[in-house]
């Protein structure tokens, strides 16, 4: 099983819909979550971070399911500008130091 | 301004050659990364490090070496032993501990070989 998993897509939805993204992680220990967004042949960027209360960003909004293992991401009211790859992240904190782990991304289409 | 920097942004080697990627962060940062990205694919993780002299394999490390003799500096070799080098290669640093551990990443470099 991979350590991070995600839908790779794409998911082409129309503007001003909303859509979810979910990524399910294997180690049952790990600390730190995020999502960043990466544009094509650019690097990743982040984000946001997701706390265990959940956290919510303009449109965005994540949340984090500790029994089940997995993140979410949430964006609404989506726009052309949201079209990206969404890469979920986990940081497993192994032996007291930091690994961050991606998943291989879902990638999103917003049309008119 | 604070930051992290890899160098070249486009490389082109020619096949059964080593090459040496540059990254310098001047975040402060104690842990840094080495991925690699193939078209369409997900990052995936060659070597990581903790501290200054301290780096762990990843999970795609055959190929590659790093060291880390300054906080500031983790450059990544891409040996001749790397059967498909072609990639985009990307270096990232964040804190340790367990908050503020996101990741900051530089521009990338793209690797050809030719």
């Amino acid at each position: 099983r991979k350590e991070v998993e995600q839908d790779p897509g794409p998911f082409n939805v129309p503007e001003g819909a909303t859509v979810a993204f979910n990524c399910t992680y294997s180690n049952s220990a790990s600390q730190s979550f995020f999502w960043y967004r990466q544009d094509c042949r650019k690097e990743p960027k982040l984000l946001m971070s997701v706390y265990s209360s959940g956290n919510e960003d303009g449109r965005f909004t994540a949340q984090l399911n500790r029994a089940s293992q997995y993140i979410s991401l949430l964006i609404r009211d989506s726009k052309l500008s949201d079209s990206a790859t969404y890469l979920c992240v986990v940081n497993p904190l192994t032996g007291g130091g930091n690994k961050l782990t991606f998943g291989t991304g879902t990638q999103l289409k917003v049309e008119l | 301004d604070g930051g992290i920097t890899q160098s070249p942004k486009y490389l082109f080697r020619k096949e059964g050659q080593n090459v040496t990627l540059s990254c310098e962060q001047n975040l402060n940062h104690d842990a840094m990364y080495w991925y690699r990205q193939d078209p369409g694919q997900g990052l995936r993780l060659i070597y990581y490090s903790q501290i200054v002299n301290d780096f762990q394999k990843g999970d795609i490390a055959e190929g590659y070496s790093v060291s880390r003799e300054k906080k500031e500096s983790f450059p990544l070799t891409v040996t001749s032993a790397q059967k498909n080098p072609t990639a985009f290669y990307l270096c990232a640093s964040s804190n340790r501990g367990r908050g503020d551990t996101e990741a900051f990443f530089g521009q990338g470099t793209r690797l050809t070989v030719v």
